[in-house]
């Protein structure tokens, strides 16, 4: 069991560019979310998704949109990539209980 | 507001001698409680959780943290740190249970266990 994978591991991109991070979980958890990692800002919450089909916004979600297409897959999409975009991004999902599981992260990099 | 405060940015121990973590929260309902630890350049992984029940709860590598509903408190403890628990802690609550299984996070402790 993999649990939840992210793609790329790590990204330098160019500001304006479109970039699309990747989130598939095996679980079959309804809930996903992704978060962004900062020094001393701790985590914090972009967009979210209780099941398939919905979606809600985070504390910080300008620049990103997400889509939930199915059980499995939680995309996370920059349209146009800013520098203060750069950080590390983590999907979870959680289980009926609210406790998260997480992927091993996408470092991103916009220059 | 719901919250959660880890008052600590590091907490410093050394090797075999007992540790705690603090976290406290705010919430309206009853707290659902987490404890997460991450190392460097990895994604959080679970510890332990609080739903309901004993106060004490067990979790992964030994840790443990007890509920306490007064102090609105969820403290993080081992009773003999190793070298290898060094890493960045997170405490966080959900806000009872529902349909919203969002997390409220602290913002991270940093624990060095010294040889």
């Amino acid at each position: 069991i993999a649990g939840i994978t992210q793609a790329p591991t790590s990204q330098i991109l160019a500001a304006g560019r479109r970039m699309t991070l990747r989130c598939t979980q095996d679980m079959r958890h309804n809930a996903m979310y992704w978060y962004r990692q900062d020094l001393g800002l701790g985590l914090r919450l972009i967009h979210y998704s209780n099941t398939a089909g919905t979606t809600g916004k985070g504390e910080v979600p300008d620049g990103y949109s997400v889509s939930r297409a199915n059980t499995d897959d939680f995309p996370l999409t920059l349209a146009s990539a800013v520098p203060s975009q750069t950080s590390v991004y983590f999907c979870a999902s959680s289980d009926l209980w609210g406790t998260q599981y997480f992927g091993p992260g996408t470092r991103l990099t916009v220059l | 507001a719901q919250s959660v405060a880890q008052p600590e940015d590091q907490v410093n121990v050394a090797e075999g001698n007992p540790l705690t973590v603090k976290c406290t929260y705010s919430v309206s309902g009853n707290p659902y409680l987490f404890w997460y630890v991450q190392y460097p350049n990895r994604g959080l992984q679970f510890l332990l959780k609080y739903i309901t029940g004993d106060n004490l709860v067990k979790g992964s590598y030994g840790f443990e943290a007890e509920f306490n509903k007064s102090q609105t408190s969820f403290h993080l403890k081992k009773p003999s740190a190793l070298v290898s628990d060094s890493a960045l802690y997170f405490c966080a609550v959900r806000d009872g249970g529902g349909n919203n299984r969002k997390l409220i996070w602290g913002l991270g402790t940093s624990l060095a266990v010294n040889p």
